[in-house]
């Protein structure tokens, strides 16, 4: 079963405007990160946060994770036309040594 | 990320066949995996491997092999393809050091179609 569910599953916004992603997940983890998809490529690292932190930010990227709502959510602020891709939160469960992906949102940004 | 490279780009191939997906990697990391994804499932891990005396069963290992010829090859078989193993299909690496970095460097994947 999916270790991690992003939520919205898609969402669509105008350029400048804020896009909020959110990534529940089941059980306690070593660190979450953030991956980036284009359309049909491979997926792109973002972010990596361990379960110690509570906020990270890189760029525009804004990422937080509240582990005892087992929660994260991936912020990206004045988005971009580019932005446009699919977003994949992963968790690093302790004694598995291998990331679990979820199951990912489409963002799309009208320019 | 070119520096993460599989073969081929997209397949085509029938009910039965046996089918050979291979990557290879130039950024010196010790671990590899595969992946498959499907629309709306996200990415499941087929086979691991943190070098090369060492595989690992992902979730979904059933209809499928792998093989590390070398640290830097790592290849996916199936053995007799059926059509719910279409499907896009992901080669992935990591230098697996738990201090730095454990993120994973994809490859640009394989579409799998299986008539």
């Amino acid at each position: 079963s999916q270790q991690g569910e992003e939520d919205p599953q898609a969402l669509s916004i105008q350029e400048g405007e804020n896009a909020t992603m959110n990534c529940s997940y089941k059980t306690s983890i070593n660190n979450l990160q953030w991956y980036r998809q284009n359309s049909g490529r491979g997926l792109v690292h973002l972010i990596l946060i361990r379960s110690n932190e509570r906020e990270k930010h890189s760029g525009r990227l804004r990422v937080t994770l509240d582990t005892s709502k087992k929660s994260s959510s991936l912020l990206i602020t004045a988005s971009r036309a580019a932005d446009t891709a699919s977003y994949f939160c992963a968790t690093d469960p302790p004694g598995t040594d291998k990331l679990i992906f979820g199951t990912g949102t489409r963002l799309q940004v009208f320019p | 990320d070119a520096d993460v490279t599989q073969t081929p780009r997209n397949r085509i191939t029938k009910t039965g066949k046996r089918i050979m997906l291979e990557c290879s990697q130039t950024k010196g990391h010790d671990r590899m995996y595969w992946y498959r994804q499907d629309p709306g499932l996200g990415l499941r891990l087929i086979y691991y491997s943190f070098d090369v005396k060492d595989i690992n069963k992902g979730e979904i290992s059933d209809g499928y092999s792998v093989s590390r010829q070398a640290q830097a090859k790592f290849s996916l078989s199936l053995e007799s393809a059926i059509p719910n193993q279409t499907a896009l299909y992901f080669c992935a690496t990591s230098d697996g050091h738990p201090a730095t970095n454990e993120k994973l460097f994809f490859g640009s994947g394989t579409q799998l179609s299986v008539l």
